[in-house]
């Protein structure tokens, strides 16, 4: 299967700690997209990394791709409640297709 | 400049009958797909359509599931005979140019009971 696999599947941290949450991926891509989604709501793009790109930065967030391992990561510094989501990876190859993993469900406590 | 919009938030269908979930891209956005998330998974596509073509269908059911994406008005997502399977979420998500960059409507909730 081309569906990215998150892990953990559930983290609980306390706010301002920050949150790591991995992803890996059994074929080849192009791209890899990390999505965040709040409860009852849709996906919300938080950033896309290319095959040839090893790190990249977005505000709060850090996203790093391994493709000799398969895997990205996505941190969240200094975590705040309101990051309180699950997050999703999404892998994308040569087609249409984007392949959503199961996601992470992330709780930051106050 | 108003986001993808779905329309209705949550459909509830009795066992046989026909939900049609509707899906508005944004302003200028000519790609549309199609998601289906049951509880506790991610997304799994279904269906990607340019104005008045289907583009790519593979993620679709062969039976029942039929999507369209016409020239004017929104993007249809027909489900006939529902079953109690077939409740889940639909998420729609438009972009200007392919698969990069999705933008993500807020979701139909459908129930079949």
């Amino acid at each position: 299967s081309q569906q990215g696999e998150e892990d953990p599947q559930a983290l609980s941290i306390q706010e301002g700690e920050n949150a790591t949450m991995n992803c890996s991926y059994k074929t080849s891509i192009n791209n890899l997209q990390w999505y965040r989604q709040n409860s009852g709501r849709g996906l919300v793009h938080l950033i896309l990394i290319r095959s040839n790109e090893r790190e990249k930065h977005s505000g709060r967030l850090r996203v790093t791709l391994d493709t000799s391992k398969k895997s990205s990561s996505l941190l969240i510094t200094a975590s705040r409640a309101a990051d309180t989501a699950s997050y999703f990876c999404a892998t994308g190859n040569t087609g249409n297709q984007f392949y959503f993993g199961t996601g992470t469900s992330l709780t930051v406590i106050p | 400049n108003a986001g993808v919009m779905q329309n209705p938030r949550h459909l509830v269908r009795r066992r046989g009958q026909e939900a049609r979930l509707r899906c508005s891209p944004m302003k200028g956005h000519s790609h549309v797909y199609w998601y289906r998330q049951l509880p506790e998974e991610g997304l799994k596509f279904m269906v990607y359509l340019q104005k008045e073509n289907i583009i790519d269908e593979s993620g679709m059911p062969k039976e029942r599931f039929s999507a369209e994406f016409p020239k004017e008005g929104p993007s249809i997502l027909r489900i006939q005979q529902v079953v109690r399977g077939d409740s889940a979420a639909y998420f729609c998500a438009s972009s200007p140019r392919g698969p990069l960059e999705q933008y993500f409507g807020p979701g139909t909730r459908l129930t079949v009971t």
